[in-house]
């Protein structure tokens, strides 16, 4: 079965540390796989889609096929982006997004 | 910018009533989706919605949900007879195409008592 693992449930950094945010997923086809942001009490909103390749508010993920993860990075942390980050991904044939657990990502000043 | 919206924002209800979840999807868009998210654990899928039928629909949703398009907005999630395990957020959403991103909207909290 398809899978999203996100194995830290807090991650605390410092302004200005480099953010690291882990995502595994197992699935033996090809995949689609998402970075979902939920700042304090807002919606959940796309943060980026692999396919789009692109940089949304300094973030960056990068999709390893070998090691099925999919880790999204930002150099420099900011305080506004303490949220809640959910993995996800839809497989082939299918559009339902399966999340991961989520990581609460605080940035301390 | 075009937003899903949802009601009612907090639904207490007791357990074995009906309860009715709505929501307002973005108007041109045509493939629309309920996800639930009980607490502490992950966001679930639990149905999508295409051309006034279900398309796909995950084990949770079983015989007492149902999903309905009564008109051309809205877009509801009623549950029969609702018992604790129930008790959840849920998150309607909806896309224009299903390769395109899912707009979530702010979520109804349902509280089983």
């Amino acid at each position: 079965a398809q899978r999203v693992t996100q194995p830290e449930k807090l991650l605390s950094v410092f302004k200005g540390a480099p953010v690291e945010l882990k995502c595994n997923y197992s699935y033996s086809g090809s995949p689609e796989l998402f970075w979902y942001v939920q700042y304090s009490r807002q919606r959940l909103q796309l943060l980026l889609r692999h396919i789009s390749r692109e940089s949304i508010k300094g973030f960056t993920a990068d999709l390893n096929k070998g090691e099925t993860s999919f880790h999204l990075k930002k150099p420099f942390a900011q305080e506004e982006d303490s949220a809640m980050y959910y993995c996800a991904l839809t497989r082939d044939s299918s559009y339902k997004l399966i999340f991961g657990s989520g990581t609460r990502l605080l940035v301390r000043p | 910018e075009p937003e899903v919206t949802q009601t009612p924002s907090h639904q207490v209800t007791q357990m074995g009533q009906e309860v009715i979840l709505r929501c307002v999807p973005i108007s041109n868009h045509l493939y629309f989706y309920w996800y639930r998210q009980i607490l502490g654990q992950k966001v679930e899928f639990l149905v999508s919605f295409y051309n006034n039928e279900i398309s796909e629909k995950s084990e949770i949703f079983d015989d007492q949900f149902s999903v309905e398009r009564p008109d051309g907005s809205n877009f509801t999630l009623k549950i029969r007879s609702t018992k604790l395990e129930d008790s959840a957020m849920y998150f309607c959403a909806s896309t224009r195409d299903p390769l395109d991103t899912q707009y979530f909207g702010p979520g109804t909290r349902l509280t089983v008592l």
